[in-house]
This record gives C-alpha cells, structure tokens and sequence, in this order.
C-alpha cells in the first residue's frame, strides 16, 4: 500500500508570492491534516479536513487556506509569503479523525527568499 | 492550554544501553497518544499508538506506556542501536473523537554511539 505523497518536495520562493502544496492520503483515508514545522516553533497544526470538510483549524493567519477533494486529496495555500513561512510541511493521512493512528508524508520544504 | 513537554531535549548513549524517552502532557483529557520517529529532513514515521483507555503498546525494542492521572507517557527502547539515532516526538490526540489534530512536544534528539 502506497504511504502519504506530498508535492513538490522542495520549493524556493519569493516574498509576496503564493504557493500551493499537494497532499495525496493512503488510499481508503479519509482524514487530512496539514502541519508547519520551523526550528523554532516545532510543529504546529494547520488545519484537518475529514469528507471534503475542513474539521479543525489552527492558529494561523488567513494567508493559509485549504481544501479536500472528493478523492481524499488535499491541497493547502499560502499567499503573500513572508521570509517567516519557510518551513517544512507535513500532511497526514488516517481513517477516521479521532482514534485512528496518523501517517505522515515526506514533507514539502518551502523556502522563501 | 494543553501543552506537550518531552525531556530531554537531547540525548547520547553508547549502543546497547536502554534508554527511557519522557512525555509529559496537560489536559489528562487526552483521547490517544502517539510516539513518533524523524530523521533529519524527512518526514513522521509512526512508532506506537496509545488508545486512552491502554497503559501501554509493545513493538519490537520499543515500548511505550501511558498513565494519564500523572500525565505522563515514556518511550522505552532496548539494546539501542546506532540506527535509533533520530529525533523521537511525542503528540497527544484532541481532546474528542471528532479531530485528529495532534499537539507535538518539541522532541528528544537521540545519538545512539556505536
């Protein structure tokens, strides 16, 4: 069985620009969450979609937005990047969103310049 | 404000020892707890699952156990190799069944020395 997929994998940018980021689930996963993680602030969550749904948002400014698609992938977006939005991203993927063990991706590594 | 703490931040071990990863957590409230491993620049590989109603979870070297009235779960690993050489983070579910966001704690920095 294939594992979470995120493209790209490594993204450079520039401030002021957008970006947009993939996330295909394990197939029969209906749950995914996104999460940003920095050296300094660990990982943090984005926001959750469950059935084309977002479920769950975190803290961040409106800049981030995202979306599922009726085939359980997901997309999130980042507009007006700032120098403060490089990072990595990491999707994860699981059954249902409560009990069900999490399974991430490899992460995109977004660099802004 | 539920909160995750793991310590130590870091940590070096000659290879073969046993060694006890700390987890600690706010909220006792949790629904599961789970251990994660991540090597440097790659993504989450899940270790273990802890159900909140479970004490403990077993794979291969790796055990974890749970008590939530202290708020505490540990990440037993034995006979280290310098292959455990990652870092080990710990997140706790939400605080319901109707999310599966997880609160991570910064992380322990593993060296396993051959």
């Amino acid at each position: 069985k294939a594992g979470v997929t995120q493209t790209p994998r490594y993204l450079i940018k520039t401030r002021g620009q957008q970006v947009t980021l993939s996330c295909s689930p394990i197939s029969g996963h209906r749950s995914v969450s996104w999460y940003q993680q920095t050296p300094g602030q660990g990982l943090q969550f984005l926001f959750e979609y469950f059935s084309e749904t977002q479920r769950n948002k975190g803290n961040f400014p409106g800049r981030f937005s995202g979306r599922q698609f009726s085939n359980s992938r997901s997309e999130m977006n980042v507009s007006t990047l700032e120098l403060g939005d490089s990072a990595l991203y990491l999707c994860a993927s699981s059954m249902d969103r409560g009990w069900a063990e999490q399974y991430f991706g490899p992460g995109t590594r977004l660099t802004v310049t | 404000k539920q909160e995750v703490t793991q310590i130590p931040a870091a940590l070096s071990v000659p290879e073969g020892e046993n060694l006890v990863l700390n987890c600690s957590f706010t909220d006792s409230a949790i629904y599961n707890l789970q251990w994660f491993r991540q090597d440097p620049g790659k993504g989450l590989t899940s270790l273990l699952l802890i159900q909140s109603s479970q004490r403990e979870q077993t794979s291969g070297r790796l055990n974890a156990s749970l008590d939530k009235s202290s708020g505490r779960s540990t990440l037993y690993i034995a006979a280290s190799q310098p292959g455990d050489s990652a870092t080990y983070l710990c997140a706790r579910g939400g605080g319901s069944s109707n999310t599966g966001k997880l609160i991570f704690g910064q992380g322990t920095t593993l060296q396993v020395k051959p």
